[in-house]
C-alpha cells in the first residue's frame, strides 16, 4: 500500500468547512484513497473512498487531484461531534479485502465552538 | 444488523489470569480481524481470519490466542499478559472480494483491557 502523509493536527471553527489534506505521491493506478475516522475511545468509522473522480456522500466530500498525488477530505459544516482522528489510507480496492487496513498516524481534527 | 459487537467493554485482569475477548457480527462478513491500539497511536493489525481460517498473524506473542468458532464469532484468548499489553482491542469485519463496497471494514467499539 502506498504511504500517506497527513498533518498531525488541525483546528476548525464549528459550522465552517473542515478541509483535511493527504499526500500520497507514490499512489499507483489501481489504488484507491480511503478515509476513516476514529472518535475518542470508539472504533474507526468508514467515511468515503475514491479512485480518480471527486466523490460526495452524506458525510463528506473527497477531492482527488488530477495527478492523484494528493487528496482533500471536506466536512462541509463541521460540528463538535466531528472532533476525531482522521485517517487517509491508500490501498488496492479489494472491496472489504481480507488483509486488514494499515493505519498511519492520521490527523487529529479539533472542532472549536 | 450492521454492527460489530464486542464484549466486554472493559476488562481488568492480573498477569496470571486467563480471560477471553469476544466479537460478533451478523452481516455475513467472512473476514474478521483483531487490532491492538495503544493510547494516542493508530490501530495495529494482530490477526486476520478469512473464511474461518487464520490467514494473517502479525508476529503476535503466543500469550494472545485467536479463535474463530464460526463465521459470526471471533474470540481472543488471553493468558499470562504483561502490563504493556494494556490497550484498546478492536475487532473488525469485512466481506472479501465485495468489489467497491462503500462499507469496507466495520469496526466494533473495542474492549479496553488493563493488565495489573
Amino acid at each position: 500500500d502506498a504511504k500517506t502523509t497527513q498533518p498531525p493536527s488541525m483546528d476548525c471553527a464549528e459550522g465552517r468547512a473542515a478541509n483535511l489534506p493527504c499526500n500520497h505521491s507514490t499512489i499507483s493506478g489501481n489504488e484507491y484513497v480511503y478515509w476513516y475516522r476514529q472518535i475518542h475511545s470508539q472504533g474507526p468509522q468508514y467515511i468515503i473512498h475514491g479512485l480518480k473522480n471527486n466523490e460526495t456522500n452524506e458525510m463528506a466530500s473527497l477531492i482527488i487531484t488530477e495527478d492523484r498525488k494528493s487528496s482533500t477530505l471536506i466536512l462541509p459544516h463541521a460540528t463538535l461531534r466531528d472532533t476525531a482522528v482522521y485517517y487517509c489510507i491508500v490501498r488496492v480496492n479489494l472491496g472489504g479485502g481480507a488483509d486488514g487496513l494499515t493505519f498511519g498516524k492520521g490527523t487529529h481534527l479539533i472542532i472549536q465552538p | 444488523d450492521t454492527e460489530v459487537t464486542q464484549t466486554p467493554k472493559h476488562l481488568v485482569m492480573g498477569m496470571t489470569n486467563k480471560k477471553s475477548l469476544k466479537c460478533e457480527q451478523h452481516m455475513g462478513h467472512r473476514a474478521m480481524y483483531w487490532y491492538k491500539q495503544k493510547a494516542k497511536k493508530p490501530p495495529e493489525l494482530m490477526f486476520v481470519y478469512s473464511y474461518e481460517k487464520l490467514s494473517i498473524n502479525e508476529s503476535v506473542p503466543s500469550r494472545f490466542s485467536p479463535e474463530c468458532p464460526n463465521s459470526s464469532l471471533l474470540n481472543l484468548h488471553l493468558h499470562a499478559l504483561q502490563p504493556e499489553d494494556s490497550a484498546l482491542y478492536l475487532c473488525a469485519s469485512s466481506q472479501p472480494g465485495q468489489g467497491s463496497s462503500s462499507y469496507g471494514y466495520t469496526f466494533g467499539s473495542g474492549t479496553r483491557l488493563t493488565v495489573v
